[in-house]
């Protein structure tokens, strides 16, 4: 069974505008760590934002937001006021157990489409 | 303050052969995983290398092999090459030990193989 599922392969926003990422997981760990990645055409996964499994408010990073629902294993990013450079393919990661080193599982990632 | 970089940039091998890329983490960084991305795909994680001993490891056969030195740089070799190798190979990095925020994994700019 997939543990990261991303149901948009493609978004398309009007600059401006806000936009929803949708990311459900699964997991049996009741510590994890979800975070999302945003990788433009150049390859490099940039680091947007995190949430921690036993953290009781919602993440933010500027722009950034994470709508986490614990009890529907959903961690969808949130893209407030969007850029043209916002143009990227957006994924969303999980990590499993406590210590921060175990490794990254990754949905299969939304292409976003920021128009003028 | 440098961020991950890797080594070269771009590949190209033809089947059999063998390849050694390389990644130089974050400052301040102790552990390095390496994932291999499918064009179309999400990452996948290959192994991660800590202490200079492999800590955790993938779906990956003996193929991939990898080495991490005193100065947290690490290698990842891939031997008789095959055509499904051709993928981007990104390295990650981050510091064992501390909040689970702060072991964020942070990706370089990845290497893309192309395996004739």
């Amino acid at each position: 069974a997939q543990k990261i599922t991303q149901t948009q392969p493609g978004m398309f926003v009007q600059e401006k505008e806000a936009v929803t990422l949708d990311c459900t997981y699964d997991t049996s760990d009741p510590s994890y760590g979800l975070f999302w990645y945003k990788q433009p055409s150049s390859g490099e996964m940039i680091f947007l934002i995190y949430q921690g499994s036993y953290d009781q408010q919602n993440a933010t990073e500027g722009r950034y937001s994470l709508n986490f629902q614990k009890a529907r294993k959903s961690a969808n990013l949130v893209i407030s006021a969007s850029q043209l450079g916002d143009s990227a393919m957006y994924f969303c990661a999980m990590r499993e157990g406590q210590g921060g080193s175990e490794k990254l599982v990754f949905g299969k990632g939304t292409k976003l489409t920021v128009n003028p | 303050d440098a961020g991950v970089t890797q080594s070269p940039t771009h590949l190209i091998k033809t089947r059999g052969q063998q390849v050694t890329l390389r990644c130089s983490p974050k400052s301040g960084h102790d552990t390095v995983s390496w994932y291999q991305q499918a064009l179309g795909q999400g990452p996948q994680f290959i192994f991660q290398y800590y202490e200079e001993e492999e800590r955790q490891r993938g779906n990956f056969p003996d193929r991939f092999s990898g080495h991490q030195f005193p100065n947290y740089s690490s290698e990842l070799n891939v031997n008789a090459l095959l055509l499904g190798d051709s993928a981007l190979y990104l390295c990650a990095s981050s510091e064992a030990g501390v909040s689970l925020y702060q072991e964020t994994q942070y990706f370089g700019p990845g290497t893309r193989l192309l395996v004739l």
